[in-house]
């Protein structure tokens, strides 16, 4: 199906754990993001990527490891998981990030940390 | 540091009108944009500003002053459908989106 899509849409794992969420866009989109979404706050950006081989860090980084090692993939990584990470997970993708491109959103993955 | 308000919730009646405003700090600007999102969704785009003035889609309006750091997003003839979430969203000097928490949209009968 075209679009962006994430895996899985649920997780629940034990604190301490390495836990990998997958995004998988068919647009060919150069740029892609990671966000957090928790209550009360608003979207927070992890990471991001301009290219294939090309990632930085966004506002909350520490904990998280991304790769893309392909245009259409940008997996994100909980090294080792904290409660803290518990929250909603939204992979975008845009075009490009200037001017009027918006950003396309995955559905998210509901990550539960125990 | 960067900074964007929105009122927490708001509550409106099907077929009126509703306004919801959002002000902005941030380091830079290179325009607004306002998201919907239903619970449980993803957030889906629902218009950009980049000048001053009133962008118009449907029964979405859109209005940005730059000066004042200051949006609305403008809903008319309101559908028990626009029950959802609207994020408030500028882009700042480094191009990335800075998002405001949100303002959670009741609509009644």
């Amino acid at each position: 199906d075209a679009g962006i899509t994430q895996s899985p849409r649920y997780k629940i794992t034990e604190t301490g754990r390495q836990v990998t969420l997958m995004c998988h866009q068919t647009w060919s989109h150069s740029y892609m993001f990671w966000y957090r979404q928790d209550l009360g706050h608003g979207l927070r950006l992890i990471y991001y990527s301009a290219a294939a081989d090309i990632t930085d860090k966004g506002e909350v980084p520490d904990g998280y490891v991304v790769s893309r090692s392909k245009t259409e993939n940008f997996p994100l990584t909980l090294e080792s998981a904290t409660r803290s990470q518990t929250s909603v997970y939204f992979c975008a993708s845009s075009e490009s990030p200037d001017s009027s491109y918006e950003q396309y959103f995955g559905p998210g993955t509901r990550l539960t940390v125990t | 540091g960067q900074n964007i308000d929105q009122p927490t919730e708001m509550t409106a009646t099907e077929g009126a009108i509703v306004q919801i405003n959002c002000t902005y700090q941030t380091s830079g600007f290179n325009g607004l944009f306002w998201y919907q999102q239903h619970a449980g969704e993803a957030p889906t785009f629902l218009s950009y500003n980049v000048l001053d003035g009133l962008e118009e889609k449907g029964r979405f309006s859109s209005f940005l002053s730059r000066s004042k750091g200051y949006s609305y997003l403008l809903l008319k003839e309101l559908q028990m459908k626009d029950s959802a979430s609207y994020l408030c969203a500028v882009r700042d000097s480094n191009y990335q989106l800075i998002w405001g928490a949100g303002t959670k949209l009741i609509i009644k009968p």
